[in-house]
């Protein structure tokens, strides 16, 4: 049985550069979620995917993400002109739609930003 | 706006001895998930559990259990007999569910749990 997986699992990126990440969800998951964690704190969550419909999108988000689920399956989520703010680990994880949808999460892509 | 408290930053206990974790929930929904999920030093965070608003009913686990009140607005967490593997950072989260479907989860800052030799 094939988990949620996200690549790269390590990033280092220089301020200014775009960076992006991405994750396979659980084959027969048709929504898939983006959540950011930074050390000593909860997820923190991003945006969500029913299929390729991007459902929802946290107003915490800066203009600088997006993401994307163009055929419903793997997502990429993309950050540009990195900020030292941004480093964090990128979570994704994935669920069923219907009943208590409890979400699944990948191993996650830790972004630092020097 | 949903709210999920863990005041308990840090618990340390020795193997075997049982460990509370504290979880209090905001919510104005009338439907909604409770969920905790664990956090091992290798940073993968593995689902424990899922609750619905309607459920107040107790769970057991092996030496898990999970005690939901919504008259407190509580959902805490028990281990019994707390093994070294047991040491990670536990998080409680909630989900609304109006349409009837868990979405968007919002967690707590969890809980460090040390239990050692």
């Amino acid at each position: 049985d094939t988990g949620v997986s996200q690549d790269p699992r390590h990033k280092i990126t220089k301020r200014g550069q775009n960076v992006t990440f991405r994750c396979d969800p659980i084959s027969e998951h048709n929504r898939l979620y983006w959540y950011r964690q930074t050390l000593g704190q909860g997820p923190e969550f991003l945006t969500y995917f029913q299929n390729e419909a991007q459902l929802e999108k946290s107003r915490l988000l800066s203009d600088r993400f997006s993401a994307e689920r163009p055929k419903g399956s793997f997502s990429t989520l993309e950050i540009q002109r990195t900020e030292q703010g941004d480093s964090a680990m990128y979570l994704c994880a994935s669920s069923f739609r219907s009943g208590g949808g409890e979400q699944y999460f990948g191993p996650g892509t830790r972004l630092t930003v020097t | 706006a949903q709210k999920v408290t863990q005041a308990q930053t840090e618990i340390s206990v020795v193997e075997k001895e049982d460990v509370t974790l504290d979880c209090v929930y905001e919510t104005r929904d009338t439907t909604y998930y409770l969920f905790w999920y664990k956090q091992p030093p290798s940073g993968e965070l593995v689902f424990l559990i899922r609750r619905n608003s309607f459920d107040e009913q107790n769970e057991i686990s092996g030496r898990y259990s999970w005690n939901f009140q919504k008259s407190t607005s509580s959902f805490n967490f028990t281990i019994t007999a707390s093994q070294v593997v047991d040491s990670a950072v536990y998080f409680c989260a909630l989900s609304e569910a109006n349409t009837g479907t868990a979405s968007k989860l919002t967690f707590g800052t969890g809980t460090r749990l040390q239990v050692t030799l």
